[in-house]
């Protein structure tokens, strides 16, 4: 385990339906991301929370809804998705040390949930 | 905005031999990171560099930051199948949270 736990670890579901995505870390972290990994293209950060404060969204369609109660907890609810937006969607932490000359903020991956939207 | 290429898309070595993937940035970097992915798995960090010109070894894998710190390596020597993978760069500027990372070398070791 990576500390950082995601689940469900599949979903298939309609373009009508709505789900859910959920992200715990239990590493004390102060940062946590989503990710979009699809087939032939880099990693794409979606949605960056930092101390439970959404710091970026990286021009990510409303479809996708982040949302962050607490430093330890992140979901990403679902509406209306279409067939390419199936992919690996990856859930991560840091700890962010803002103090540092350069920030170390290695990334911890969970192990993702693989959507496919029919 | 800040392009990371890394290059080759692919490659596939016979067990033993040795391996390099390279990574460039249009943009000086702050920091660089490698991660590594194995099939069907989730990336996990291997190393960060920061210092121009910085080389770490880990084991059997060497990694370098470049002098201009726009590019960076990943080298492997002798290469096993547990070396099986896709090795990510990742770049990260002097301000903000992004970390850009490149489309990956996948690596295939046949024995």
């Amino acid at each position: 385990e990576t500390g950082v736990t995601q689940t469900p670890r599949h979903l298939v579901m309609g373009m009508t339906n709505k789900k859910s995505l959920k992200c715990e870390q239990h590493l004390g972290h102060n940062a946590m991301y989503w990710y979009k990994q699809s087939a032939k293209k880099p990693l794409e950060l979606m949605f960056v929370y930092n101390f439970k404060e959404q710091t970026e969204n990286n021009s990510v369609p409303s479809r996708f809804s982040p949302e962050c109660p607490n430093s330890s907890h992140l979901f990403l609810h679902l509406h209306t998705l279409q067939p390419e937006d199936s992919a690996l969607y990856l859930c991560a932490s840091s700890q962010d040390e803002w103090g540092m000359a350069v920030p170390y903020m290695a990334r911890t991956f969970g192990s993702g949930t693989r959507l496919t939207v029919v | 905005g800040q392009q990371v290429m890394q290059i080759p898309q692919y490659q596939h070595v016979q067990e033993g031999e040795d391996f390099t993937t390279y990574c460039n940035s249009s943009t000086t970097l702050s920091n660089i990171q490698w991660y590594k992915q194995r099939p069907g798995g989730h990336p996990v960090f291997l190393i960060q560099l920061v210092k121009s010109g910085e080389v770490k070894k880990q084991k059997r894998l060497t990694f370098q930051f470049g002098e201009a710190k726009k590019n960076s390596s990943l080298h492997i020597t002798a290469t096993q199948t547990t070396d099986v993978g896709t090795y990510f760069c990742a770049g990260q500027r002097n301000s903000g949270y992004a970390l850009n990372f490149g489309k990956g070398t996948s690596l295939l070791v046949t024995p």
